[in-house]
């Protein structure tokens, strides 16, 4: 099945510094990412759409210029949080798609700003 | 929102089989049924998903109402290992946009 695999799984940063999230899709290539957040005990909320070569879409009340997504290959998304501060603190998940298969996802990256 | 309706919890004894209902009353004619999971601090995982035919895999089997307006996730004998949050989503057949997510039935499995 389709594998998509994200790294780091947890990183630990100091409040002003950059954290950049890699997500790739191992045995198809995704015209689609999407970059979720998750808050403890909450759900899975949207923070943004990734195509290939093309500037991302985010979603309302998320800043774009804080969360910066880069898609330059069908198997490579990334994730930057720039300036990093404790409430940025989450688990961010990407998720591909093929165009066919359903979503898959990655299995999430534990960020904690100190 | 989520346009499904689910519980917010359930039991269910190892070994024994779990059934997980879903609401989705305004499901319309062109939108799939989706299942996940998510087990604790892991990405969701994709189960099984279906138009109005029943629907069986190696993790499940999904039973869809003749009026389409409710489905079961049926996991044929649970282990502990199947204890996670078990997401319904409903999403057009032809869409390459996101999953939203509700909130989900949180599944324990108990020895």
């Amino acid at each position: 099945g389709a594998v998509v695999s994200q790294h780091p799984s947890w990183v630990i940063c100091k409040s002003g510094t950059s954290v950049k999230i890699e997500c790739r899709s191992l045995d198809f290539q995704a015209t689609t990412m999407f970059w979720y957040r998750q808050f403890p005990k909450q759900s899975l909320m949207l923070m943004a759409t990734s195509n290939e070569g093309s500037k991302a879409t985010y979603e309302q009340g998320v800043e774009k210029d804080k969360f910066l997504i880069n898609h330059a290959s069908l198997t490579l998304s990334t994730l930057t949080v720039t300036s990093a501060h404790p409430e940025d603190s989450s688990f961010y998940i990407c998720s591909a798609r093929d165009g066919r298969t359903p979503l898959h996802f990655g299995n999430g990256t534990r960020l904690t700003v100190t | 929102d989520a346009k499904t309706t689910q519980p917010t919890s359930m039991d269910c004894a190892e070994g024994r089989a779990a059934n997980l209902p879903c609401n989705h009353s305004t499901i319309s004619g062109n939108e799939y049924v989706y299942w996940y999971r998510q087990i604790h601090s892991q990405g969701p995982q994709y189960i099984i998903h279906g138009l109005k035919n029943n629907e069986t895999n190696e993790m499940a089997s999904l039973i869809i109402t003749e009026d389409r307006k409710s489905s079961t996730l049926i996991l044929p004998h649970a282990t502990l290992r199947d204890t996670a949050v078990y997401y319904c989503i409903v999403m057009d057949g032809g869409s390459q946009g996101n999953l939203i997510f509700g909130k989900g039935t949180k599944l324990s499995v108990k020895p």
